[in-house]
């Protein structure tokens, strides 16, 4: 059965700092997406990860994606309060799209 | 290029009723994926559709359906409602023909079961 696991599930975060986010995954896909929600709303794509070492950036969060470790991390740098909120990673196999519990990430001051 | 659209924005229905969804996908795309997130979780995969067909099922009963429209629009039918159904539905529509399968999501519907 695929089974996607993000860690922390909840983080928080000072301005400034640094941190990453984890998502394990059980599946030999190499479609791996990270999407962004704020409370109340819909989903946001952020990254699409389509091969092993894919790496994108966009402002602030950098991704990556190692399939040999079934391993992909979202990088936080210098975080700002504006990106507070939940991260989900998702993978997908097979027409079916797991995702992860999600991070709910707080950036403080 | 228009984006993802769904209706009603929110819904309140008493156990044992139906319900549908509906969802308008994204100008160019062909496929609907239809998700259910409970409050505090991560959406879970009920089931898409491509070109008018079901393409893949998540764990969910039957009395989740749907349909796919010649235009690509689609509708998410729940029968028999629980209390459980409570929660935000999301479409997302995406392009098989396009390698990187990206969905974009729609602003869900609030579903309320009371």
């Amino acid at each position: 059965e695929l089974k996607v696991e993000q860690n922390p599930l909840f983080l928080s975060m000072q301005e400034e700092k640094n941190y990453t986010i984890y998502c394990n995954y059980s599946t030999t896909s190499d479609r791996l997406y990270w999407y962004r929600q704020d409370p109340g709303k819909s989903l946001e794509s952020l990254f699409v990860l389509l091969s092993n070492g894919a790496v994108k950036q966009e402002g602030r969060l950098m991704a990556s994606l190692d399939t040999k470790a079934r391993l992909s991390t979202l990088h936080i740098t210098a975080a700002v309060h504006d990106l507070s909120a939940t991260y989900f990673c998702a993978v997908d196999e097979d027409n079916d799209m797991r995702f992860g519990a999600g991070t709910r990430l707080t950036v403080k001051p | 290029e228009t984006g993802v659209t769904q209706s009603p924005t929110h819904l309140i229905k008493t156990r044992g009723q139906q319900v549908t969804l509906r969802c308008s996908s994204q100008s160019g795309h062909n496929t609907v994926s239809w998700y259910q997130q409970a409050l505090g979780q991560g959406p879970q995969f009920i089931f898409q559709y491509y070109r008018e067909e079901e393409n893949g099922r998540g764990n969910f009963p039957p009395r989740f359906s749907g349909l796919q429209f010649p235009n690509y629009s689609s509708e998410l039918n729940v029968n028999a409602l629980e209390l459980d159904d409570s929660a935000l539905y999301l479409c997302a529509s995406s392009s098989r023909d396009r390698v990187t399968y990206e969905q974009y999501f729609g602003p869900g519907t609030r579903l309320t079961v009371t």
